[in-house]
Protein backbone atom coordinates (compact mmCIF):
# COMPACT_ATOMS: atom_id res chain seq x y z
CA UNK A 1 0.00 0.00 0.00
CA UNK A 2 1.12 3.51 -0.66
CA UNK A 3 1.13 6.50 1.85
CA UNK A 4 2.27 10.19 1.67
CA UNK A 5 3.39 11.94 4.99
CA UNK A 6 4.09 15.69 4.42
CA UNK A 7 6.14 16.53 7.75
CA UNK A 8 4.84 20.24 8.48
CA UNK A 9 1.10 20.53 8.72
CA UNK A 10 1.81 24.57 8.67
CA UNK A 11 4.58 26.85 7.64
CA UNK A 12 4.80 30.45 8.51
CA UNK A 13 7.43 32.76 6.74
CA UNK A 14 7.93 36.06 5.65
CA UNK A 15 7.28 37.69 2.31
CA UNK A 16 10.58 37.10 -0.19
CA UNK A 17 11.91 34.51 2.15
CA UNK A 18 12.59 31.03 0.57
CA UNK A 19 10.40 28.01 1.60
CA UNK A 20 10.72 24.44 1.74
CA UNK A 21 7.29 21.93 2.06
CA UNK A 22 8.47 18.46 2.99
CA UNK A 23 7.01 15.50 1.65
CA UNK A 24 8.16 11.48 2.31
CA UNK A 25 6.20 8.81 0.39
CA UNK A 26 6.26 5.18 0.77
CA UNK A 27 5.61 2.33 -1.67
CA UNK A 28 6.23 -1.23 -2.71
CA UNK A 29 5.96 -0.21 -6.36
CA UNK A 30 7.41 2.70 -8.76
CA UNK A 31 4.81 5.86 -8.47
CA UNK A 32 4.29 9.58 -9.85
CA UNK A 33 4.63 12.08 -7.33
CA UNK A 34 2.65 15.40 -7.50
CA UNK A 35 2.11 18.79 -5.93
CA UNK A 36 -0.97 20.43 -5.55
CA UNK A 37 -2.04 23.58 -4.64
CA UNK A 38 -5.73 24.85 -3.13
CA UNK A 39 -6.49 28.41 -2.94
CA UNK A 40 -9.28 29.65 -0.45
CA UNK A 41 -12.22 28.18 -1.10
CA UNK A 42 -11.13 26.95 -5.04
CA UNK A 43 -10.57 23.36 -6.09
CA UNK A 44 -6.91 21.54 -6.86
CA UNK A 45 -4.35 23.04 -9.17
CA UNK A 46 -1.86 21.28 -9.92
CA UNK A 47 1.71 22.72 -9.63
CA UNK A 48 4.40 20.22 -11.06
CA UNK A 49 4.80 16.08 -11.53
CA UNK A 50 7.87 13.91 -11.41
CA UNK A 51 6.74 11.33 -13.93
CA UNK A 52 10.97 9.69 -15.16
CA UNK A 53 13.70 11.60 -16.10
CA UNK A 54 15.41 14.59 -14.43
CA UNK A 55 14.84 14.67 -10.99
CA UNK A 56 14.56 18.09 -10.88
CA UNK A 57 11.03 19.27 -11.39
CA UNK A 58 9.89 22.73 -12.23
CA UNK A 59 6.18 23.51 -12.37
CA UNK A 60 4.23 27.02 -11.95
CA UNK A 61 4.85 30.01 -10.19
CA UNK A 62 8.23 29.55 -9.44
CA UNK A 63 8.00 25.99 -7.74
CA UNK A 64 9.83 23.47 -8.04
CA UNK A 65 10.78 19.88 -6.84
CA UNK A 66 13.51 17.52 -6.19
CA UNK A 67 12.58 13.43 -6.48
CA UNK A 68 14.90 11.64 -4.21
CA UNK A 69 14.38 7.99 -4.47
CA UNK A 70 16.71 6.95 -1.85
CA UNK A 71 15.33 9.07 0.49
CA UNK A 72 12.16 8.65 -1.04
CA UNK A 73 10.88 12.53 -1.01
CA UNK A 74 9.67 14.91 -3.53
CA UNK A 75 10.20 18.09 -1.07
CA UNK A 76 9.28 21.50 -2.79
CA UNK A 77 10.89 24.34 -2.67
CA UNK A 78 10.49 27.99 -3.95
CA UNK A 79 13.59 30.55 -3.73
CA UNK A 80 11.23 33.85 -2.81
CA UNK A 81 7.32 33.38 -2.08
CA UNK A 82 4.61 36.58 -1.94
CA UNK A 83 1.74 36.94 -0.15
CA UNK A 84 -0.14 34.98 -3.26
CA UNK A 85 1.28 32.07 -2.49
CA UNK A 86 -0.30 31.60 0.96
CA UNK A 87 -2.44 28.05 0.37
CA UNK A 88 -2.81 24.57 1.02
CA UNK A 89 -0.05 22.48 -0.59
CA UNK A 90 -0.71 18.84 -1.35
CA UNK A 91 1.55 16.08 -2.12
CA UNK A 92 0.24 12.81 -4.07
CA UNK A 93 1.37 10.21 -5.51
CA UNK A 94 -0.01 7.21 -7.72
CA UNK A 95 1.08 4.10 -8.95
CA UNK A 96 2.33 3.48 -12.60
CA UNK A 97 1.60 0.23 -13.27
CA UNK A 98 -1.76 -0.83 -13.61
CA UNK A 99 -2.37 2.69 -13.65
CA UNK A 100 -6.34 3.30 -12.15
CA UNK A 101 -5.48 6.69 -11.92
CA UNK A 102 -6.09 7.05 -8.18
CA UNK A 103 -4.09 9.59 -6.27
CA UNK A 104 -3.01 8.96 -2.23
CA UNK A 105 -2.65 12.65 -1.02
CA UNK A 106 -0.56 13.36 1.57
CA UNK A 107 -2.04 15.52 4.94
CA UNK A 108 -1.38 18.95 3.20
CA UNK A 109 0.31 21.49 4.52
CA UNK A 110 -0.83 25.38 5.08
CA UNK A 111 1.92 28.10 3.47
CA UNK A 112 0.94 31.44 5.54
CA UNK A 113 3.37 33.79 3.73
CA UNK A 114 3.23 37.54 6.07
CA UNK A 115 4.00 40.86 5.05
CA UNK B 1 -15.49 28.38 -19.90
CA UNK B 2 -14.58 26.48 -16.44
CA UNK B 3 -13.47 23.17 -17.10
CA UNK B 4 -14.56 21.46 -14.50
CA UNK B 5 -17.84 22.79 -12.88
CA UNK B 6 -19.79 21.50 -9.80
CA UNK B 7 -23.47 22.27 -8.51
CA UNK B 8 -24.13 23.36 -5.92
CA UNK B 9 -20.81 25.21 -4.02
CA UNK B 10 -23.11 24.72 -1.01
CA UNK B 11 -25.56 22.34 0.56
CA UNK B 12 -26.56 22.57 3.56
CA UNK B 13 -29.56 19.95 4.87
CA UNK B 14 -30.63 17.87 7.70
CA UNK B 15 -29.51 14.52 8.50
CA UNK B 16 -31.65 11.70 7.16
CA UNK B 17 -32.27 13.62 3.99
CA UNK B 18 -31.11 12.80 0.04
CA UNK B 19 -29.10 15.09 -2.09
CA UNK B 20 -27.28 14.81 -5.31
CA UNK B 21 -24.25 16.89 -6.22
CA UNK B 22 -23.50 17.32 -10.42
CA UNK B 23 -20.12 17.52 -11.65
CA UNK B 24 -19.64 18.39 -16.00
CA UNK B 25 -16.66 18.16 -17.56
CA UNK B 26 -15.96 20.81 -21.09
CA UNK B 27 -12.27 18.73 -21.80
CA UNK B 28 -12.73 16.08 -23.72
CA UNK B 29 -11.50 13.51 -20.81
CA UNK B 30 -13.09 10.00 -20.64
CA UNK B 31 -12.31 9.56 -16.45
CA UNK B 32 -13.90 11.24 -14.05
CA UNK B 33 -13.28 10.84 -10.03
CA UNK B 34 -15.30 12.00 -6.53
CA UNK B 35 -12.72 13.06 -3.82
CA UNK B 36 -13.77 13.65 -0.14
CA UNK B 37 -12.13 16.34 2.05
CA UNK B 38 -12.68 16.01 5.30
CA UNK B 39 -13.34 19.25 8.12
CA UNK B 40 -8.60 18.12 8.86
CA UNK B 41 -8.75 19.09 4.89
CA UNK B 42 -7.88 15.82 4.35
CA UNK B 43 -8.61 14.14 0.69
CA UNK B 44 -9.21 10.31 -0.37
CA UNK B 45 -10.57 9.17 -3.09
CA UNK B 46 -14.30 7.81 -3.08
CA UNK B 47 -15.14 7.03 -7.07
CA UNK B 48 -13.77 7.02 -10.83
CA UNK B 49 -15.29 6.68 -13.70
CA UNK B 50 -13.88 5.58 -17.40
CA UNK B 51 -16.19 6.27 -20.20
CA UNK B 52 -19.10 6.09 -18.16
CA UNK B 53 -17.58 2.93 -15.98
CA UNK B 54 -17.08 2.75 -12.63
CA UNK B 55 -13.49 1.65 -12.16
CA UNK B 56 -12.49 2.69 -8.41
CA UNK B 57 -14.35 2.02 -4.85
CA UNK B 58 -13.02 3.23 -2.59
CA UNK B 59 -15.22 1.15 0.22
CA UNK B 60 -17.33 3.93 0.49
CA UNK B 61 -20.80 3.24 2.14
CA UNK B 62 -23.57 2.34 -0.23
CA UNK B 63 -25.62 5.29 0.44
CA UNK B 64 -23.61 7.33 -1.75
CA UNK B 65 -24.01 5.93 -5.37
CA UNK B 66 -22.41 7.83 -8.60
CA UNK B 67 -23.98 8.21 -11.62
CA UNK B 68 -22.04 8.98 -15.03
CA UNK B 69 -25.25 9.35 -17.78
CA UNK B 70 -22.02 10.29 -20.21
CA UNK B 71 -18.55 10.86 -19.68
CA UNK B 72 -18.55 14.58 -19.58
CA UNK B 73 -20.98 14.17 -16.41
CA UNK B 74 -20.51 12.28 -13.05
CA UNK B 75 -23.30 12.87 -10.06
CA UNK B 76 -22.75 11.59 -6.52
CA UNK B 77 -26.38 10.83 -5.14
CA UNK B 78 -26.13 10.38 -1.08
CA UNK B 79 -29.03 8.85 0.25
CA UNK B 80 -29.84 8.91 4.58
CA UNK B 81 -27.60 11.67 4.96
CA UNK B 82 -25.33 11.55 8.02
CA UNK B 83 -23.28 13.79 10.24
CA UNK B 84 -20.02 12.18 9.15
CA UNK B 85 -20.88 13.31 5.51
CA UNK B 86 -20.69 16.90 5.73
CA UNK B 87 -17.66 17.39 4.02
CA UNK B 88 -16.32 19.28 0.38
CA UNK B 89 -16.60 16.94 -2.30
CA UNK B 90 -14.43 17.52 -5.21
CA UNK B 91 -14.93 16.39 -9.08
CA UNK B 92 -11.78 15.67 -10.75
CA UNK B 93 -11.14 14.45 -14.31
CA UNK B 94 -8.26 13.01 -16.12
CA UNK B 95 -7.69 12.61 -19.59
CA UNK B 96 -7.48 8.67 -20.15
CA UNK B 97 -7.16 5.98 -18.11
CA UNK B 98 -3.66 4.21 -17.86
CA UNK B 99 -1.69 7.40 -19.39
CA UNK B 100 1.23 7.59 -17.01
CA UNK B 101 1.01 10.19 -14.77
CA UNK B 102 -2.13 11.73 -16.20
CA UNK B 103 -3.36 15.44 -14.45
CA UNK B 104 -6.49 15.59 -13.19
CA UNK B 105 -8.47 18.79 -13.18
CA UNK B 106 -10.43 19.36 -9.71
CA UNK B 107 -13.50 21.62 -9.88
CA UNK B 108 -14.27 24.10 -7.14
CA UNK B 109 -15.80 21.70 -4.46
CA UNK B 110 -19.25 21.43 -3.20
CA UNK B 111 -19.26 22.27 0.82
CA UNK B 112 -22.04 19.57 2.40
CA UNK B 113 -23.22 20.54 5.84
CA UNK B 114 -25.35 17.99 7.40
CA UNK B 115 -27.46 19.26 10.60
Amino acid sequence: AQSVTQLDSQVPVFEEAPVELRCNYSSSVSVYLFWYVQYPNQGLQLLLKYLSGSTLVKGINGFEAEFNKSQTSFHLRKPSVHISDTAEYFCAVSENSGNTGKLIFGQGTTLQVKP
Amino acid sequence: DTAVSQTPKYLVTQMGNDKSIKCEQNLGHDTMYWYKQDSKKFLKIMFSYNNKELIINETVPNRFSPKSPDKAHLNLHINSLELGDSAVYFCASSQILGLPGDTQYFGPGTRLTVL
